[in-house]
């Protein structure tokens, strides 16, 4: 019931196409949907957060959309650009406990 | 910007041996974090620590693993006999403490560990 899981585990998309990553969570008691993004050798740096209250959120050219019914989370990469290629992470939490959950992580490339 | 920090960027221990890794959370955070990262596999949850105390941890974190925050500013992870299951990446963590920004974790650069 902690299980995050994402898909799809690796996905190539032309520069300035849109890149859409998806997950799916069971526990219902997760209330925090962040996305990282990680780049070879660093540490996962937070990219968008965005919690149960809203079906949306947007920053510059990323979206998350929250489907809380279906308890799944997408986020989309809008005009995507060489320089998104990394790994990306959905993770949740919930407010009674801090750790996050994270998905498996799906590996984006952009090519030129 | 502030961010955490992390020491050594790579250990290589034997099996059998202690080792401590290092952590420099930002300065006025409050919650901090351990996770790990096998190779080529998600991050995962090891403990959380609050007011000098664990506040939550995995069922990776066994007896073999312990944490301590033995000044102001350091946060230790110290594995008492590493195996060679241990060999992973290691982040640190930290967050603050008002409202929405306790869960906004900011994680530092790692510290690979190989256990031969």
């Amino acid at each position: 019931q902690q299980q995050v899981k994402q898909s799809p585990q690796s996905l190539i998309v032309q520069k300035g196409g849109i890149s859409i990553i998806n997950c799916a969570y069971e526990n219902t008691a997760f209330d925090y949907f962040p996305w990282y993004q990680q780049f070879p050798g660093k540490g996962p740096a937070l990219l968008i957060a965005i919690r149960p209250d809203v079906s949306e959120k947007k920053e510059g050219r990323f979206t998350i959309s929250f489907n809380k019914s279906a308890k799944q989370f997408s986020l989309h990469i809008m005009d995507s650009q060489p320089g998104d290629s990394a790994t990306y992470f959905c993770a949740a939490s919930n407010n009674a406990g801090n750790m996050l959950t994270f998905g498996g992580g799906t590996r984006l490339m952009v090519k030129p | 910007e502030p961010e955490v920090t992390q020491t050594p960027s790579h250990q290589v221990t034997q099996m059998g041996q202690e080792v401590i890794l290092r952590c420099v959370p930002i300065s006025n955070h409050l919650y901090f974090y351990w996770y790990r990262q096998i190779l080529g596999q998600k991050v995962e949850f090891l403990v959380s620590f609050y007011n000098n105390e664990i506040s939550e941890k995995s069922e990776i974190f066994d007896d073999q693993f312990s944490v301590e925050r033995p000044d102001g500013s350091n946060f230790t992870l110290k594995i008492r006999s590493t195996k060679l299951e241990d060999s992973a990446m290691y982040f640190c963590a930290s967050s603050g403490q008002t409202s929405g920004g306790r869960n906004e974790q900011f994680f530092g650069p790692g510290t690979r560990l190989t256990v031969l």
